[in-house]
């Protein structure tokens, strides 16, 4: 069974980079059958698709692509998520989840419980 | 403000049948792209309910079923159980924004 947890600093300040992390079990990211999402949730809002990295290359949405990265620590079997420049509008509960490429399209089938960052002072 | 429309709320007695509607356009739905539903219950993360527009991973109900025509897509939820009470978000891809989900529909068993 595919286990994904969030962790990270819960309070990041104004301007610095909220970096989080997501340690998988139960199956290597290494295998490149499998893309890396990271999606978020503002308090009480709905669901935003930040990006995800897969062995062919990495996506973003275009409203964040300048500030952020997301990368692999295959070694520790983990998903990184970088965001630079970060304002109080980047406050919200962040999920990495599992995506799958297939005939049926794009979509996630693992997530991760998530984890709340606040950006204040 | 997503380009997938959902009505913010939809409410139904236990055993009524409610559907969600997901409403794009040429460069989403109606060009071609699939549609995945989501069911986040109270303090949880989302879980998968519905992908490739109408199936069901293993383990959800079969009171669950997704359709898709045109530029909109619809979740039916037959039966409707109190445990069904949760928010729903569609997914798709927009040509111009990538993969996007959808405005979110609140389920409210009466």
């Amino acid at each position: 069974q595919v286990q994904l947890q969030e962790s990270g600093p819960g309070l990041v300040k104004p301007s610095q980079t909220l970096s989080l992390t997501c340690t998988v079990s139960g199956g290597s990211i290494s295998s490149g059958d499998y893309y890396w999402n990271w999606i978020r949730q503002h308090p009480g809002k709905g669901l935003e698709w930040i990006g995800y990295f897969h062995n062919s290359g990495s996506t973003y949405t275009p409203s964040l692509k300048t500030r952020v990265t997301i990368s692999l620590l295959t070694s520790k079997n983990q998903v990184s998520l970088k965001l630079s420049s970060v304002t109080a509008a980047d406050t919200a509960v962040y999920y990495c989840a599992r995506g799958i490429y297939d005939s049926s399209g794009f979509y996630q089938d693992y997530w991760g419980q998530g984890t709340l960052v606040t950006v204040s002072t | 403000q997503s380009v997938l429309t959902q009505p913010p709320s939809v409410s139904g007695a236990p055993g009524q049948r409610v559907t969600i509607s997901c409403t794009g356009s040429s460069s989403n739905i109606g060009a071609g792209y699939d549609v995945h539903w989501y069911q986040q219950l109270p303090g949880t993360a989302p879980k998968l309910l519905i992908f490739g527009n109408t199936n069901r991973p293993s383990g959800v109900p079969d009171r669950f079923s997704g359709s898709k025509s045109g530029t909109s897509a619809s979740l039916a939820i037959s039966g409707l159980q109190a445990e069904d009470e949760a928010d729903y978000y569609c997914q798709s891809y927009d040509s111009s924004l990538s993969h996007v989900f959808g405005t979110g529909t609140k389920v409210t068993v009466l």
